[in-house]
C-alpha cells in the first residue's frame, strides 16, 4: 500500500493567492481529517470526514479555508485568498471507520510558504 | 476542551540509556490514545496504540502505559538508540460525539547521543 498520498510536498505562493492541496487516502480508508502544523500552535484538526461527509470543520481557522471529498479516494484544502500567517506543514490522515483502534495514518505533509 | 502536555519539551541522552516519556491530559473520557515519531522535515508514524480498557501496550524496545483515572500516559524507550533521536507526540482520541479527533501534545525532542 502507497499510504497517504499529498501533494504537492513544497508550495511557495505569494499573499492573496489561491492554494489547493490535495490528498489521496489510504484505499479501503472511510474517513480522513486535514490537520495544521506551526512552531506556535502544534498540530491542530482542522476538519475531519467520514464517508465523504464533513463532520467536524470547528477547526477550520476561516472561511478562506475550505475542504472537500468529493469520492472516497481524493480530498483537496483550499486557501483563497492566503495570508502569511497560513504558512504551515498540512497535514492528511486517514483511518477506517468503525474499526476497534480507530488508528490513523499519515501522510508525508505538505510544507506551505506564503510570501 | 481536551489539552494534552507533555513532558520534557526536549531531552539529551547517551545512547544505551532507558528513557521516559510523559504525556498528560485533562478530560479522561478518551476513546485511545496514540504515539507517533516524527522525524525532521517528515511526517507522523504511529508507534504505538492504547485503548481507553488498556493499561499499556508493547512494541519492540518501546512500552507505552495509559492511566485514564489520573490522565497520564508514558512512553519508555529501553537502550536508546542515536537513530530513536526524533520528535515524539501523543494524541488523545476524543469518545462520544467527538470520536475520532486527535487533540496533540507539543512533543518531546529526543535527542540520543553516541
Amino acid at each position: 500500500d502507497a499510504g497517504v498520498i499529498q501533494s504537492p510536498r513544497h508550495e511557495v505562493t505569494e499573499m492573496g493567492q489561491e492554494v489547493t492541496l490535495r490528498c489521496k487516502p489510504i484505499s479501503g480508508h472511510n474517513s480522513l481529517f486535514w490537520y495544521r502544523q506551526t512552531m506556535m500552535r502544534g498540530l491542530e484538526l482542522l476538519i475531519y470526514f467520514n464517508n465523504n461527509v464533513p463532520i467536524d470543520d470547528s477547526g477550520m481557522p476561516e472561511d478562506r479555508f475550505s475542504a472537500k471529498m468529493p469520492n472516497a479516494s481524493f480530498s483537496t484544502l483550499k486557501i483563497q485568498p492566503s495570508e502569511p500567517r497560513d504558512s504551515a506543514v498540512y497535514f492528511c490522515a486517514s483511518r477506517v471507520l468503525g474499526t476497534g483502534d480507530n488508528e490513523q495514518f499519515f501522510g508525508p505533509g505538505t510544507r506551505l510558504t506564503v510570501l | 476542551k481536551q489539552e494534552v502536555t507533555q513532558i520534557p519539551a526536549a531531552l539529551s541522552v547517551p545512547e544505551g540509556e532507558n528513557l521516559v516519556l510523559n504525556c498528560s491530559f485533562t478530560d479522561s473520557a478518551i476513546y485511545n490514545l496514540q504515539w507517533f515519531r516524527q522525524d525532521p522535515g517528515k511526517g507522523l508514524t504511529s508507534l504505538l496504540l492504547i485503548q481507553s480498557s488498556q493499561r499499556e501496550q508493547t512494541s519492540g524496545r518501546l512500552n507505552a502505559s495509559l492511566d485514564k483515572s489520573s490522565g497520564r500516559s508514558t512512553l519508555y524507550i529501553a537502550a536508546s538508540q542515536p537513530g530513536d533521536s526524533a520528535t515524539y507526540l501523543c494524541a488523545a482520541n476524543a469518545g462520544g460525539t467527538s470520536y475520532g479527533k486527535l487533540t496533540f501534545g507539543q512533543g518531546t525532542i529526543l535527542t540520543v547521543h553516541p
